[in-house]
């Protein structure tokens, strides 16, 4: 079983919508989240970080946790054509010498309608 | 200018042959990582190196070596090579390697026929 499942495996949004993504972990030593992104013919970039329970807003961009569900979502507003990539959530352990040992999940592919 | 740079972007091999991936980055960062990226798979994690010292090793196979000449440098040597390990392999880059941003290169391409 995967220690990080995501859902949806795709997703398609029209421009200017909400994207929502979800993220659940089996593993509860991961206790550090990112997402990342990835366009298509590059490496994964990292969007945003949380840490801790709660929402976590960067822009249009909010991530929110809940360490008791070992859930994690991000949440895209006012959705762009640029937007339209792979989104990736990973975790890690911080307390076992795995702080940057990164496990991803599958992706979600992401289209945005213009 | 790229900051991440991996070299070459695409390889094709033969089974059983041996191929050097490079990496090298200018962004000052002390802790250097490689992943891999195979079809349907997740990306997965393979090493991580701090200051040029090897920290942790989630590559059950010993065909595959990463070598650090420099401090900026951390290459993958992949020897033996199969057609399972056709993937493209991302090199990636963080401050200090205590979970913070990981930089994540362009990839290398790798077949193996």
């Amino acid at each position: 079983q995967q220690k990080v499942q995501q859902s949806p495996e795709s997703l398609s949004v029209p421009e200017g919508g909400m994207a929502s993504f979800n993220c659940t972990s089996s593993d509860r030593n991961f206790q550090y989240f990112w997402w990342y992104r990835q366009h298509s013919g590059e490496g994964p970039k990292a969007l945003m970080s949380i840490f801790s329970d709660g929402d976590k807003k960067e822009g249009r961009f909010t991530a929110h946790l809940n360490k008791a569900s070992l859930h994690v979502s991000l949440h895209i507003r006012d959705s762009q054509p640029s937007d339209s990539a792979l989104y990736f959530c990973a975790a890690s352990d911080p307390h076992t010498g795995g702080a940057d040992r990164l496990t991803f999940g599958k992706g979600t592919q992401l289209i945005i309608q213009p | 200018d790229p900051k991440i740079i991996q070299k070459p972007k695409y390889l094709v091999a033969v089974t059983g042959s041996e191929k050097i991936l490079i990496c090298e980055q200018y962004l000052g960062h002390n802790a250097m990582y490689w992943y891999r990226q195979s079809a349907k798979k997740p990306l997965e994690f393979m090493f991580s190196y701090s200051y040029q010292k090897l920290m942790d090793n989630q590559t059950a196979s010993s065909r595959f070596q990463p070598q650090s000449s420099k401090k900026n440098h951390l290459d993958l040597q992949i020897t033996a090579l199969k057609p399972d390990d056709s993937a493209t392999y991302f090199c990636a880059s963080s401050q200090d390697g205590t979970g913070d941003e990981q930089y994540f290169g362009p990839g290398t391409r790798l077949t193996v026929l």
